[in-house]
């Protein structure tokens, strides 16, 4: 079965700095999908990044771009100039093309920015 | 954008008693639906997967006596808490896929059991 594993349980940075935010997941699977979704405090999911594993760029959504390696099954969320609309808890989340095509969340980071 | 809608945002029960919460897809056909739970401070638990016209697909642990779903239409999907107790007050959000990569997420649904 597959995992996804987020080790940052909270992170901080300060308003228009740049942060990262950690993902590791498992799979026996060569193609699949990757996500990165926020829920802010009204408890939305928003979809923030997606990912196709077959696709060797980096995506990238304006402030918010992905280090995806495949070889160490590694997808970290970049985010440039950190604004205080960001605050949330962010999710990784895997999904596979085969099967019922379910997510995989990972624990969540929660994310803080001082202004 | 593709847009999901939940209702009631917010309910509050007794226990013993059953409570509906729908999930519609308002501008779009949704092959798929997904129902999670939530508890405070933690990730997303799917608890069943439901494709239109057929019995929904439960994940190991969900009792499916007591979370009935139903997939009657493209649009809408509910889930049905039976026999509601407080450890079953939750928060549960709903998510729908036309088949593509994508799911979009409804607004969520506070349940509590009194």
């Amino acid at each position: 079965a597959q995992t996804v594993t987020q080790s940052q349980p909270e992170m901080s940075v300060q308003e228009a700095e740049t942060v990262t935010l950690s993902c590791t997941y498992d799979t026996s699977e060569s193609d699949y999908y990757l996500f990165w979704y926020k829920q802010p405090p009204s408890r939305q999911m928003i979809l923030v990044i997606r990912q196709e594993a077959y696709k060797q760029q980096n995506a990238t959504e304006n402030r918010f771009s992905v280090n995806f390696q495949k070889a160490a099954k590694s997808f970290s969320l970049k985010i440039s100039d950190s604004q205080l609309g960001d605050a949330a808890m962010y999710f990784c989340a895997y999904r596979g093309l085969q099967g019922a095509q379910k997510l995989v969340f990972g624990q969540g980071t929660r994310l803080t920015i001082n202004p | 954008g593709a847009v999901v809608s939940q209702h009631p945002s917010r309910v509050i029960c007794k226990s013993g008693t059953s409570v509906k919460i729908e999930c519609r897809s308002l501008d779009f056909q949704a092959t798929t639906m997904f129902w999670y739970r939530q508890f405070p401070k933690q990730s997303l638990m799917l608890m069943a997967t439901s494709n239109e016209g057929s019995k929904a697909t439960y994940e190991q642990g969900v009792e499916k006596d007591k979370f009935l779903i139903n997939h009657a239409s493209l649009t809408l999907s509910t889930l049905t808490v039976t026999s509601a107790h407080p450890e079953d007050s939750s928060f549960y959000i709903c998510s729908a896929s036309q088949g593509a990569y994508e799911q979009y997420f409804g607004p969520g649904t506070r349940l509590t059991v009194t």
